[in-house]
C-alpha cells in the first residue's frame, strides 16, 4: 500500500495559535483527504485537496479555519487555524491507493490538544 | 438518520468464538463497502473491501445486502488480537470518492 508520512504526531498548542500538519505520500496521488477524528467519535471529512486547484471543502468546515495546500501529487497541508479546545482532535490525511485493492490508506494521524 | 450506522458495542467475545455484526448505509447509490480496523491511538487500516458477491479473506467474511441496504462481518475462530473498532465505510460516489465511516463497532476478544 501507499506509505504515508504524517507529521507532528502530536503537538499541544495555545489557543488563538495555528498549527500545519502535513503529508508525504511516497506515490503520486491525484486526490488527498484531510478527516478529522474527535474524542470517541468516528471519522469525519473535513476537505478533499486536489493538486493544482482550491480543495474542496464538506458541510460545517471552511477554508479560514483550515486552509489545505497542495503544491505537488505526493505532498498536501492542512493548517488549524486560530485554535480553541473545541478543535482538540486527531486530524488524518488520507489517499486512495489504486494499488491496494482499492482501499484508502490513512496517515498515522496528528493528536493536537489545544489548551 | 445518520448515513452510515453501526451497532456501538462492545461485543465481548471468547476466543475462539464466532461474532458478526453489521452496518446499515442510507444512500442507495452508495457505490463501494469497506471494513476497516481501527486499534487505540492508531490511524483507520484497511481489512477488507466488500463486494456484491460476499467476498472471504481467511477468518473474515463480509457481505453486501444491496436490497436491504447493509454490510456485514463475520470474524470465525476470534483472536485476542482481533480486539479492535471496526469501521464500516462506504463511498457515496457523485463527485470526488466521498467516504463516510460509521461510528465504529467495538469488538473484545477475551480469554
Amino acid at each position: 500500500s501507499a506509505v504515508i508520512s504524517q507529521k507532528p504526531s502530536r503537538d499541544i498548542c495555545q489557543r488563538g495559535t495555528s498549527l500545519t500538519i502535513q503529508c508525504q505520500v511516497d506515490s503520486q496521488v491525484t486526490m488527498m483527504f484531510w478527516y478529522r477524528q474527535q474524542p470517541g467519535q468516528s471519522l469525519t471529512l473535513i476537505a478533499t485537496a486536489n493538486q493544482g486547484s482550491e480543495a474542496t471543502y464538506e458541510s460545517g468546515f471552511v477554508i479560514d479555519k483550515f486552509p489545505i495546500s497542495r503544491p505537488n501529487l505526493t505532498f498536501s497541508t492542512l493548517t488549524v487555524s486560530n485554535m480553541s479546545p473545541e478543535d482538540s482532535s486527531i486530524y488524518l490525511c488520507s489517499v486512495e491507493d489504486l494499488r491496494y485493492r482499492y482501499g484508502y490508506t490513512f496517515g498515522s494521524g496528528t493528536r493536537l490538544t489545544v489548551v | 438518520r445518520k448515513e452510515v450506522e453501526q451497532d456501538p458495542g462492545p461485543f465481548n467475545v471468547p476466543e475462539g468464538a464466532t461474532v458478526a455484526f453489521n452496518c446499515t448505509y442510507s444512500n442507495s447509490a452508495s457505490q463501494s463497502f469497506f471494513w476497516y480496523r481501527q486499534d487505540c491511538r492508531k490511524e483507520p487500516k484497511l481489512l477488507m473491501s466488500v463486494y456484491s458477491s460476499g467476498n472471504e479473506d481467511g477468518r473474515f467474511t463480509a457481505q453486501l445486502n444491496r436490497a436491504s441496504q447493509y454490510i456485514s462481518l463475520l470474524i470465525r475462530d476470534s483472536k485476542l488480537s482481533d480486539s479492535a473498532t471496526y469501521l464500516c465505510v462506504v463511498n457515496m460516489g457523485a463527485a470526488g470518492n466521498k467516504l463516510t465511516f460509521g461510528g465504529g463497532t467495538r469488538v473484545l476478544v477475551k480469554p
